[in-house]
């Protein structure tokens, strides 16, 4: 069956403007995670989503958010754009049974300039 | 989880040798733990689990071990191949049911 596919797979980005990622999680998955990795922090947890409904949390600002539409595939939007917010964003689906059986993505390169 | 740095902790292994990759976590209250290994361009992928009723388990070339009276995980990778080059990650899954990562150890295997 098909992995988690996120897209694009690389985006470059002038600070301030906002971006917005994707995730199509495995057939079957109702949860999607979302993580933000740079060399710095390692893997960081931004937010679940969970039939639609964000469920988890992680400790990021405002500016990042998500949502889920009713086929699980998920959206994570950055606003007013910061040149540490250049990383790796990851996304891994579930069954939904917390992280049981997690499948992560390749990832969207972001670079902010 | 191990204290985040600019640079990884490196384990140079010579192919056919068995590497040990180690891991310290930090709550004592999670009860269940991953390894993961991430390739470049890639995403991380799943290795092995544990529960934190068990202290060792074995899959494919692989072996965790888990003490949990100090808080340690390990990943043993027996005849270490080139594939094997990665960087490597232990995950704990904290009471709010989410992953936290550690730092991670950047494997290179030498010929």
């Amino acid at each position: 069956k098909a992995g988690v596919t996120q897209t694009p797979r690389y985006l470059i980005k002038t600070r301030g403007q906002q971006v917005t990622l994707s995730c199509s999680p495995i057939s079957g998955h109702r949860s999607v995670s979302w993580y933000q990795q740079t060399p710095g922090q390692g893997l960081q947890f931004l937010f679940e989503y969970f039939s639609e409904t964000q469920r988890n949390k992680g400790n990021f600002p405002g500016r990042f958010s998500g949502r889920q539409f009713s086929n699980s595939r998920s959206e994570m939007n950055v606003s007013t754009l910061e040149l540490g917010d250049s990383a790796l964003y990851l996304c891994a689906s579930s069954l939904g049974d917390s992280p049981y059986g997690y499948t992560f993505g390749s990832g969207t390169r972001l670079t902010v300039v | 989880g191990e204290s985040v740095g600019l640079h990884l902790p490196t384990l140079s292994v010579q192919e056919g040798d068995n590497s040990i990759i180690n891991c310290a976590y930090s709550n004592s209250a999670s009860d269940y733990f991953i390894w993961y290994k991430q390739e470049s361009g890639k995403g991380p992928q799943f290795i092995i689990d544990i529960r934190s009723n068990m202290d060792k388990r074995q899959g494919q070339r692989v072996t965790v071990l888990l003490n949990k009276t100090v808080k340690h995980l390990s990943l043993q990778i027996a005849a270490t191949q080139p594939g094997d080059s990665a960087v490597y990650f232990c995950a704990e899954v904290d009471s709010w049911g989410k992953l936290q990562f550690g730092a991670g150890t950047q494997v290179v295997v030498t010929p």
